[in-house]
């Protein structure tokens, strides 16, 4: 058990929908943070998080929205998602900061296809 | 900005020593080097962590040589439940933009043969 859980598992949805990933940490960390993981592509960092503020936006399209309401929870908010955007949302957690000293502590990510 | 290599695939037989290289050009001077694994539908797990020179834990041993630009996994005897990617990280400044990247490899898929 890695103290990171996703939710949900498995997610569908067609072009015009809004839905939203959730991702909670029982860790007691500072820093979050989203990926994207494709099969054509390694893992892409999205966003990062450190004590509720964003500090890292690595060019992401605006129809993902990251919301972190607390050190806790991490959500990523879908809208008008192209078929391109299909792929395996990793979310992650590590104790304080957001250097690749610290580890990462990743949930078992979200599935996401889109129609 | 810095870009780490690493070989796509790699098989081995069981009970064999693997030893997978990444090469990281540009990474900064206080970085450390970490290793990833990741099952199947899972998320990557840390394996193993290292600055300079060689670092051993239960499950790996990490060698890095003195200019750091490449680092090397070694996992002894393998088992097929070490059929897994592995993934090098290294965190990098983009001197352009002055943002901080962290920069994961497109993994090394190890292939543990019976």
């Amino acid at each position: 058990e890695t103290g990171v859980t996703q939710t949900p598992r498995h997610l569908v949805m067609g072009m015009t929908n809004k839905k939203s990933l959730k991702c909670e940490q029982h860790l007691g960390h500072n820093a979050m943070y989203w990926y994207k993981q494709s099969a054509k592509k390694p893992l892409e960092l999205m966003f990062v998080y450190s004590l509720e503020e964003r500090v890292e936006n690595n060019s992401v399209p605006s129809r993902f929205s990251p919301e972190c309401p607390n050190s806790s929870h991490l959500f990523l908010h879908l809208h008008t998602l192209q078929p391109e955007d299909s792929a395996l949302y990793l979310c992650a957690s590590s104790h304080s900061g957001t250097s690749a000293n610290n580890e990462q502590f990743f949930g078992p990510g979200t599935r996401l296809t889109v129609l | 900005l810095a870009k780490t290599t690493q070989p796509i695939s790699m098989d081995s037989y069981e009970g064999q020593e693997v030893n997978i290289t990444c090469s990281h050009n540009n990474i900064a001077t206080n970085d450390y080097i970490t290793w990833y694994q990741q099952f199947p539908s899972q998320g990557p797990r840390f394996i193993i962590q290292g600055y300079k020179t060689k670092v051993t834990n239960e499950v790996a041993s990490l060698f890095i040589p003195a200019d750091r630009k490449s680092s090397t996994l070694s996992l002894p005897r393998v088992s097929l439940s070490d059929t897994a990617v592995y993934y090098c990280l290294v965190g990098d400044e983009d001197s352009g933009a002055g943002s901080y990247q962290l920069t994961f490899g497109k993994g090394t898929k190890l292939s543990v043969i019976p």
